[in-house]
């Protein structure tokens, strides 16, 4: 079974810039996933999807972020314009919804975003 | 709001060492706790999981957590570690069945040959 894929690994822009990363999930898998992994610290949720549809996105700061899973499969994240603070390691996850409620989410490589 | 929190940040342990990593929770309800992993270039991965039953539960690898709800806590534990252990180990709560996760700040785990 393929994981999850994710593009690029690595970015570096400046500040102001543009970028979009792009995600992959398992095949057949429902529900998808944005994390943000600032350095020294736990993956934070940006925002979740199921299938085509938010499900939270109380955690994504709408002024400069914005994601989209338009046929509930790949899904891109996007930051316009970049800060500083935003430098980061973006990680994708994605899980099957199963009977029961439980779901073992599976995590792509990530991409590591340095903002100068 | 929830919230977890991991007492160590970096451990350092020779081999055979036994291992144990704290982890304390925030959360007034019924709560669905994880521990996962980071090797070294690898994805994070799940290593052990709780969500009901007896609150001893074993992951791969040798690991095992205990949930004791009383404290709040899930420590991760294994009695002999190896060099292959080195790696990051992020604890997870998860609060009721439909929450989302929300990790603690990791544990580095070096393990000297």
């Amino acid at each position: 079974e393929a994981g999850v894929a994710q593009s690029p690994r690595y970015k570096i822009i400046e500040k102001r810039q543009s970028v979009a990363f792009w995600c992959n999930p398992i095949s057949g898998h429902a529900t998808l996933y944005w994390y943000q992994q600032i350095l020294g610290q736990g993956p934070k949720l940006l925002i979740q999807f199921q299938n085509n549809g938010v499900v939270d996105d109380s955690q994504l700061p709408k002024d400069r972020f914005s994601a989209e899973r338009l046929k509930g499969v790949d899904s891109t994240l996007k930051i316009q314009p970049a800060k500083l603070e935003d430098s980061a390691v973006y990680l994708c996850a994605s899980s099957s919804t199963l009977a029961g409620g439980f779901y073992e989410q599976y995590f792509g490589p990530g991409t590591r975003l340095t903002v100068t | 709001a929830q919230s977890v929190s991991q007492h160590n940040h970096h451990v350092i342990l020779s081999e055979a060492a036994s291992l144990e990593l704290g982890c304390n929770y925030s959360y007034g309800g019924t709560v669905n706790l994880f521990w996962y992993v980071q090797y070294p270039g690898q994805h994070l991965q799940l290593l052990l999981k709780y969500f009901s039953g007896d609150p001893l539960v074993k992951g791969i690898k040798g690991f095992e957590a205990e949930f004791i709800k009383s404290k709040f806590s899930f420590n991760l534990r294994k009695p002999s570690v190896q060099w292959s252990d080195t790696a990051e180990y992020f604890c997870a709560v998860r609060g009721g069945s439909q929450g989302n996760l929300i990790f603690g700040k990791g544990t580095k785990l070096s393990v000297k040959p």
